[in-house]
């Protein structure tokens, strides 16, 4: 059974850092690439970054582009957003997702974890 | 970056009603795109990928149409379970975009 389970969220200043991990089991997770879906509260799902399954490539949003950071420990089936600069607009639950075999679309979610960035 | 605008809003239905839910992309993406349910407080479900596949386990009451710049989410008969929001997905270009979203709610 594929899992995806999200950690590392919490409450965060303005302008400081934090790094979210996503744990996956139940597949080979270095054959898949892997991406950053986040939601702000009560809005819709705002895609963020993606990383393919080598972690040769990597892809992001205009609005994060030189502030996070995607990563991955293909050893430790870990997947990682380094976010730095954080801002109020940043405050969203962050969820990993994985790649269908046949597209790029996500065929598993994990369930989330919440960015907090507020004074 | 390729704009997804999903119509309508919110769509008022009945349990067993039809539901027909669309979404226009700014410019063409083929037939690269997905459809996904969320229900309140759970991770979104991916239900059509390349436009009119369902994906593994989803219901024969969902389906999807279209390409270029036109596609529709169907669902046949509403079942209780399908009041939810849904998220149409374009894979076709880089940055990666998500529609608003479209509530059905129960009328």
């Amino acid at each position: 059974e594929v899992q995806l389970l999200e950690s590392g969220g919490g409450l965060v200043q303005p302008g400081g850092s934090l790094t979210l991990s996503c744990t996956a089991s139940g597949f080979t997770f270095s054959n898949y690439g892997m991406n950053w879906v986040r939601q702000a509260p009560g809005k819709g799902l705002d895609w963020v970054s993606a990383i393919t399954g080598g972690g040769e490539t990597t892809y992001y949003a205009d609005s994060v582009k030189g502030r996070f950071t995607i990563s991955r420990d293909n050893s430790n089936n870990t997947l990682f957003l380094h976010m730095n600069s954080l801002r109020a607009e940043d405050t969203a639950v962050y969820y990993c997702a994985k790649v269908l075999t046949t597209g790029y679309y996500y065929d598993y979610w994990g369930q989330g974890t919440l960015v907090t960035v507020s004074s | 970056e390729i704009v997804l605008t999903q119509a309508p809003a919110t769509l008022s239905l009945s349990p067993g009603e039809r539901a027909t839910l669309s979404c226009r992309a700014s410019q063409s993406v083929s037939s690269y795109l997905g459809w996904y349910q969320q229900r309140p407080g759970r991770a979104p479900r991916l239900l059509i990928y390349d436009a009119s596949k369902r994906a593994t386990g989803i219901p024969a009451r969902f389906s999807g149409s279209g390409s270029g710049t036109d596609f529709t989410l169907t669902i046949s008969s509403l079942e209780p379970e399908d009041f939810a929001v849904y998220y149409c997905h374009q894979r076709s270009d880089w940055p990666r975009t998500f529609g608003q979203g479209t509530k059905v709610e129960v009328k």
